[in-house]
């Protein structure tokens, strides 16, 4: 079965600074998508941004970015000049071709001013 | 882009009553949606996969004489909570997806039940 994980369950950064939160995952398969998602105090799951497996590029959306190392399932999101509006629960997920999501424990990331 | 609206965004309700959740896509047709449960301070967890003019798939564990989802067409599915109990009080939330980008997520029903 698949899993992910996050073994950071809070990280702070200072605000204009970059953070790193981690995600490991398993599966046995070749071809499936991973996800990072934002969760505000509001509880809305905000797609953050999305790594297909067959790509060998990491993907980036302005501040956003991820490091995908498909030999080693890993996959961290990178969060530059960090804002005091990117204060969330931050949430790894997998999903294969059935678009099941399979989601970590979350990171509560959190700004300083 | 994509909307996916969830209504009630929080319901109180009597112990041993009913309460329907309904989950829109508002500006695409979804085929599957699908219904996740979170606790506070947890992970979300799926719950049932809710197909289009067919009965849901529902995820080892979950009561599905309980959790009755319908949907009826592409753009709507309900989940209705039948005979709730305190145990029953948490944050649902449901997704749909408009495209291959990824899932749309409603924004969440609190349940508390009394």
């Amino acid at each position: 079965a698949q899993t992910v994980t996050q073994s950071q369950p809070e990280m702070s950064v200072q605000e204009a600074e970059t953070v790193t939160l981690s995600c490991t995952y398993d599966t046995s398969e070749s071809d499936y998508y991973l996800f990072w998602y934002k969760q505000p105090p509001s509880r809305q799951m905000i797609l953050v941004i999305r790594q297909e497996a067959y790509k060998q590029q990491n993907a980036t959306e302005n501040r956003f970015s991820v490091n995908f190392q498909k030999a080693a399932k890993s996959f961290s999101l990178k969060i530059s000049d960090s804002q005091l509006g990117d204060a969330a629960m931050y949430f790894c997920a997998y999903a294969s071709g059935t678009y099941k999501y399979i989601f970590g424990t979350g990171t509560r990331l959190k700004v300083l001013a | 882009g994509a909307v996916v609206s969830q209504h009630p965004s929080w319901v109180i309700c009597k112990s041993g009553t009913s309460v329907k959740i309904e989950c829109r896509s508002l500006d695409f047709q979804a085929t599957t949606m699908f219904w996740y449960r979170q606790f506070p301070k947890q992970s979300l967890m799926l719950m049932a996969t809710s197909n289009e003019g067919s009965k849901a798939t529902y995820e080892q564990g979950v009561e599905k004489d309980k959790f009755l989802i319908n949907h009826a067409s592409l753009t709507l599915s309900t989940l209705t909570v039948t005979s709730a109990h305190p145990e029953d009080s948490s944050f649902y939330i449901c997704s749909a997806s408009a495209d291959n980008y990824g899932y749309t997520f409603g924004s969440g029903t609190r349940l508390t039940v009394v």
